[in-house]
């Protein structure tokens, strides 16, 4: 079964700073992934996604991730973090075919002054 | 294009009665998905209509059901409440191909005392 493992579950960072949230998965197949972040009492918003077209992913907000499959990570980056991204950051992957999303833990990501 | 759509937004339910959740999928779309979230499991896949059909289900008991109607509005059906349920549920529509972007919605806060 895929699954997906995402180191840190809170990230601290100054404003102005590089945001590093780290991503592994597990997957016999060339995987579809996706970072969603979720902001307190809403749901989940997509970042970005890997569907094999590129490994290099550019998002919204500033936000890209880096497909490595010798590593199998899909780590998220922002090279300069705002106030405004202080959220939770989930990284998935589809499992099972269709639409069956498997989510890591979640990033808690801070931002501070 | 109006985003999805949940109701109830918030529900406080008392153990062993049940609950039905309604979702309203963008327009166009004909796939929805169910996931609970909880701080302790994290987000986990309920399960996925499309076309009215179920197409993938998750691993929670037969106290949860859900359908989806001709429009593809779906609902999910929670029977016998328990504690444990005490979660916000989130549902996601997408046009329905595998790696296609889930557009989620703000979720229904379900509180069982």
């Amino acid at each position: 079964a895929q699954s997906v493992t995402q180191l840190g579950s809170h990230v601290s960072v100054s404003e102005g700073a590089l945001v590093l949230l780290r991503c592994n998965y597990s997957s016999s197949v060339p995987p579809y992934l996706f970072w969603y972040v979720q902001y307190p009492n809403q749901g989940l918003q997509l970042l970005l996604k890997y569907t094999s077209a590129a490994t290099l992913v550019k998002g919204i907000n500033g936000f890209e991730a880096e497909f490595k499959k010798s590593e199998t990570s899909f780590h998220l980056t922002k090279p300069s973090a705002h106030m405004s991204d202080a959220a939770e950051y989930f990284c998935a992957v589809i499992s099972g075919g269709y639409n069956k999303l498997i989510f890591g833990a979640g990033t808690r990501l801070a931002v501070h002054p | 294009k109006a985003g999805v759509t949940q109701t109830p937004r918030y529900l406080i339910k008392t153990r062993g009665q049940q609950v039905t959740l309604s979702c309203s999928p963008i327009s166009g779309h004909r796939s929805v998905s169910w996931y609970q979230q909880t701080p302790g499991q994290g987000l986990q896949f309920l399960f996925e209509y499309f076309s009215e059909t179920q197409r993938n289900k998750g691993n929670f008991p037969g106290r949860f059901s859900g359908r989806q109607f001709s429009n593809s509005r779906s609902e999910m059906n929670v029977s016998t409440l328990e504690l444990g349920d005490s979660a916000l549920y989130l549902c996601a529509s997408s046009p329905g191909q595998v790696g296609d972007e889930q557009f989620f919605g703000p979720g229904t806060r379900l509180t069982v005392l």
